[in-house]
């Protein structure tokens, strides 16, 4: 069946890094979307990219996702300790299916 | 709105022993689906229903029962458990029939001694 790979799985940083998550998919996805989960939290809907190419932005985030449909990067510019969390990944393999990645934790150090 | 609604919060289970999982929502949504999340594992579906009447299994399937006799309500079953059982899980909802943005509850943490 359709795999949704997450790399990496962990990542901790200093306050004020760079950080970077990569999705990749063994199929062609229809959309790609990008959810964060807080310690202790339930997952919260970040962002949805339908578009080969597509770039958007969301303050310090910026999501893209790959020309052939199959992978997408969810980058975050100078981390603050409020974007500490798990992002995960997930795109729908076919109809009324919603696949994950693995997910990325990310510890911030301040 | 209280959007989804999962019960209980917390469990502990004996092997052998069944229970239900509650979850409801007030979103008037068709889609509604289970996961459980493990530690490196990410969120693999269990069951997933796109309306009343209708459910269809997910990646994990096997030990859980699920029905839908309403569009608020999608109950998750464990028939007899298991320690692999214990997980957290997650009742989702969506609007766009599973291939749109989840809206999830807040997630039942089940332990199965």
């Amino acid at each position: 069946g359709q795999q949704v790979m997450q790399i990496p799985q962990y990542q901790h940083v200093q306050e004020g890094e760079d950080f970077t998550t990569y999705c990749n998919s063994s199929t062609t996805l229809s959309n790609i979307q990008w959810y964060k989960q807080r310690p202790g939290g339930h997952p919260v809907f970040l962002i949805q990219l339908v578009k080969s190419g597509e770039v958007k932005k969301q303050k310090r985030l910026t999501f893209q996702f790959g020309e052939a449909k199959k992978n997408s990067s969810l980058h975050i510019t100078a981390t603050q300790t409020t974007d500490v969390g798990t992002y995960f990944c997930a795109g729908p393999p076919g109809a009324q299916k919603l696949v994950f990645g693995q997910g990325t934790r990310l510890t911030i150090n301040p | 709105n209280a959007g989804v609604t999962q019960t209980p919060k917390f469990q502990v289970l004996k092997t052998g022993q069944s229970m239900t999982l509650q979850c409801a929502q007030d979103m008037n949504h068709e889609y509604m689906s289970w996961y459980r999340q493990d530690p490196g594992m990410g969120l693999r579906l269990i069951h997933y229903s796109v309306g009343a009447g209708i459910t269809d299994q997910g990646e994990v399937p096997n030990g859980y029962n699920v029905s839908r006799s309403t569009t608020e309500d999608f109950p998750l079953r464990l028939l007899s458990a298991a320690p692999s059982q214990t997980s957290v899980y997650f009742c989702a909802s969506s609007y766009d029939r599973g291939e749109g943005k989840l809206f999830f509850g807040s997630g039942t943490q089940l332990s199965v001694l």
